[in-house]
């Protein structure tokens, strides 16, 4: 089985730029996640989709972040305009009601500088 | 959502068992316990979901006592390749995906 892809890897950008993450989940995986993860904490959820619906994006900010999740598979998250505390890495992880727990990406790490 | 609680961080050395307790006092009746093991520079990793009593797979085993107020990760006869962050998670399991809250996690340092 094909894990959850992510890219870019990395990423290095001045504040106030933009910036687009993607992700592909695993194939027939409904449910698919967006984690920031700042150094030395835990990963933090941002948003949740279930197929191409939002189910929580309660903890988005929703002034500078979008995500989407057109046709129900990959997805994008976007960062407009980013500031120095977006430095973190951001995870894509997706579930299926069949197995338990999430696969997640190998993530991409952003710095804003 | 329950909160958990874990110990910041374990020392072990190779091929002894570790133990990892975590807490969660208010966990639900629709709540599952799950953990996960996370490495440097890579996504955290399912390791073992459990719901009450115990659970055991081929890395792992999972306790869970009556009151499921706690659980306990045993990890049997660890290696230098098992120093990792450790994520206890309590959350509901929908239908379709999962709904879970990440703390800091146990950093668990296994030495030579």
């Amino acid at each position: 089985e094909a894990g959850v892809a992510q890219s870019p890897r990395y990423k290095i950008i001045e504040k106030r730029q933009s910036v687009a993450f993607w992700c592909n989940p695993i194939s027939g995986h409904a449910t698919l996640y967006w984690y920031q993860q700042i150094l030395g904490q835990g990963p933090k959820l941002l948003i949740q989709f279930q197929n191409n619906g939002v189910v929580d994006d309660s903890q988005l900010p929703k002034d500078r972040f979008s995500a989407e999740r057109l046709k129900g598979v990959d997805s994008t998250l976007k960062i407009q305009p980013a500031k120095l505390e977006d430095s973190a890495v951001y995870l894509c992880a997706s579930s299926s009601k069949t197995r338990g727990g999430y696969t997640f990406g190998s993530g991409t790490r952003l710095t804003v500088v | 959502l329950a909160k958990t609680t874990q110990p910041i961080s374990m020392d072990s050395y190779e091929g002894q068992e570790v133990n990892i307790t975590c807490s969660h006092n208010n966990i639900a009746t629709n709540d599952y316990i799950t953990w996960y093991q996370q490495f440097p520079s890579q996504g955290p990793r399912f390791i073992i979901q459990g719901y009450k009593t115990k659970v055991t797979n081929e890395v792992a085993s999972l306790f869970i006592p009556a009151d499921r107020k706690s659980s306990t990760l045993s990890l049997p006869r660890v290696s230098l390749s098992d120093t990792a962050v450790y994520y206890c998670l309590v959350g509901e399991v929908p239908a379709g995906g999962f709904k879970t809250i990440f703390g800091a996690g146990t950093r668990l340092f296994v030495k030579a």
